[in-house]
């Protein structure tokens, strides 16, 4: 199947810093990527929705000034988290999907990118 | 709001008896439906995913599952579970909703097989 990679696959940094993590797609282009976060023994929840050269669509409760999300291109979306605190520390994993329409849409998962904020 | 709810939230078996792990989801327009597995320490696979068609559906490692569209379920089958199925199983929605595309996904259900 396709792959879609993320990159770093864990990263430690200091409160108050940012933090930049990459989703590639490897051999497709993906109009849509999405960003997960998952807390330990719990399920994965939907944080934005980004499409190719427009703005990221934030799920309710998620802070889009915190959280930034840049899809400049059709094989690469970034997840920049700002000014991190210990309680974004979590594992974050994005999506990557080949067309906007819901049928005939499949969607490829990243290894996910632990983020520990000390 | 689109949701998906699984109903087993830790499923316990011995090796050789068969598995099936509940899912219902909420959602009034067109779905695709998948099954994604999160081996411990791996990342989420896909198990298999239903767009249309067959109401069964048939994934890798002789997972099944059964779309029965008047009871908005997509319930996951195993006849004969391994050792190596231990793992953690979610359901998910893929609903296009305002323009976009979601993946909504169920809360998950471990599963521990034991030899």
């Amino acid at each position: 199947g396709a792959v879609v990679s993320q990159h770093p696959s864990r990263v430690i940094c200091k409160s108050g810093t940012s933090v930049k993590i990459e989703c590639r797609s490897l051999d497709f282009q993906a109009t849509t990527m999405f960003w997960y976060r998952q807390f330990p023994k719990q399920s994965l929840m939907l944080m934005a929705t980004s499409n190719e050269g427009s703005k990221a669509t934030y799920e309710q409760g998620v802070e889009k000034d915190k959280f930034l999300i840049n899809h400049a291109s059709l094989t690469l979306s970034t997840l920049t988290v700002t000014s991190a605190h210990p309680e974004d520390s979590s594992f974050y994993i994005c999506s990557a999907g080949q067309g906007a329409s819901s049928s005939g849409n499949t969607i490829y998962f990243g290894e996910g990118s632990w983020l520990t904020v000390v | 709001a689109q949701s998906v709810s699984q109903h087993n939230h830790h499923v316990i078996l011995s090796e050789a008896a068969s598995l099936e792990l509940g899912c219902n989801y909420s959602y009034g327009g067109t779905v695709n439906l998948f099954w994604y597995v999160q081996y411990p320490g791996q990342h989420l696979q896909l198990l298999l995913k239903y767009f249309s068609g067959d109401p069964l559906v048939k994934g890798i490692k002789g997972f099944e599952a059964e779309f029965i569209k008047s009871k908005f379920s997509f319930n996951l089958r195993k006849p004969s579970v391994q050792w190596s199925d231990t793992a953690e199983y979610f359901c998910a929605v893929n609903a296009f909703s305002g323009g976009y595309n979601k993946l909504i996904f169920g809360a998950g259900t471990r599963l521990a097989v034991h030899p």
